[in-house]
């Protein structure tokens, strides 16, 4: 069965550089989510868009955005890249609303790993 | 505010039972997910608790008690495969409030 595909699987900034992660959903889900996990941490939930539309927006810094396209793929951006912003990128895809719900698992990608140096 | 804990760290041995403990204070509570994750891994699902009580699947089950703000994970029959970091995460106003995970250790 398809599932959440990200690119890259791994990727190496330099500090002030940036970096687009990409996250192909499963086909027919209409919500996709961004997750940060550092080191140790548990995920951190940055934003999530449903149809193409921001619905929630969480610890996302103001030096990165995200969007998602009209295919349902979504692009996490990130700007001026910090040492701490090294870290491991998840994106979830989910159907059925803005909200991961009822009868609703969260799929997630095997994830970006994104050391910045 | 929203607030989840679970503890830390817990060992079992291979074999053996283990409950996973997990409490929650929520303003708005849609469900509760309990996801495993192995090390540089992303989380994979278990399950979903939306209602109160016991849900079973396999080797896991998972109990929700809305009232207590409390759930649990319990896995029987321990396999070494079952090492891993268990997440407790709650479905709360449009999207996940995670726990900060509990590393299960198996021992032979």
């Amino acid at each position: 069965a398809a599932g959440v595909i990200q690119s890259p699987r791994h990727l190496i900034k330099e500090k002030r550089e940036t970096a687009t992660l990409k996250c192909y959903p499963i086909p027919r889900h209409d919500t996709v989510y961004w997750y940060q996990q550092g080191p140790g941490q548990d995920p951190q939930f940055l934003i999530s868009f449903y149809e193409k539309m921001q619905s929630d927006k969480g610890s996302i810094p103001d030096r990165f955005s995200a969007q998602q396209f009209s295919d349902y793929h979504s692009e996490l951006n990130m700007s001026s890249l910090e040492l701490g912003d090294s870290a491991l990128y998840f994106c979830a895809s989910s159907l059925a609303g803005s909200r991961v719900g009822v009868n609703t698992e969260a799929f997630f990608g095997q994830g970006t790993r994104l050391t910045v140096v | 505010g929203q607030n989840i804990d679970q503890p830390t760290e817990m060992t079992a041995t291979e074999g053996a039972i283990v409950q996973i403990n997990c409490t929650y204070q929520t303003s708005g509570f849609n469900g509760l997910f309990w996801y495993q994750q192995h090390a540089g891994e992303a989380p994979t699902f278990l399950s979903y608790n939306v209602l109160d009580g016991l849900e079973e699947k396999g080797r896991f089950s998972s109990f929700l008690s809305r009232s207590k703000g409390y759930s649990y994970l319990l896995l029987k029959e321990l396999q070494m495969k079952d090492s891993a970091s268990y997440l407790c995460a709650l479905d709360s106003n449009y999207q996940l409030i995670w726990g900060a995970g509990t590393k299960l250790i198996i021992k032979p």
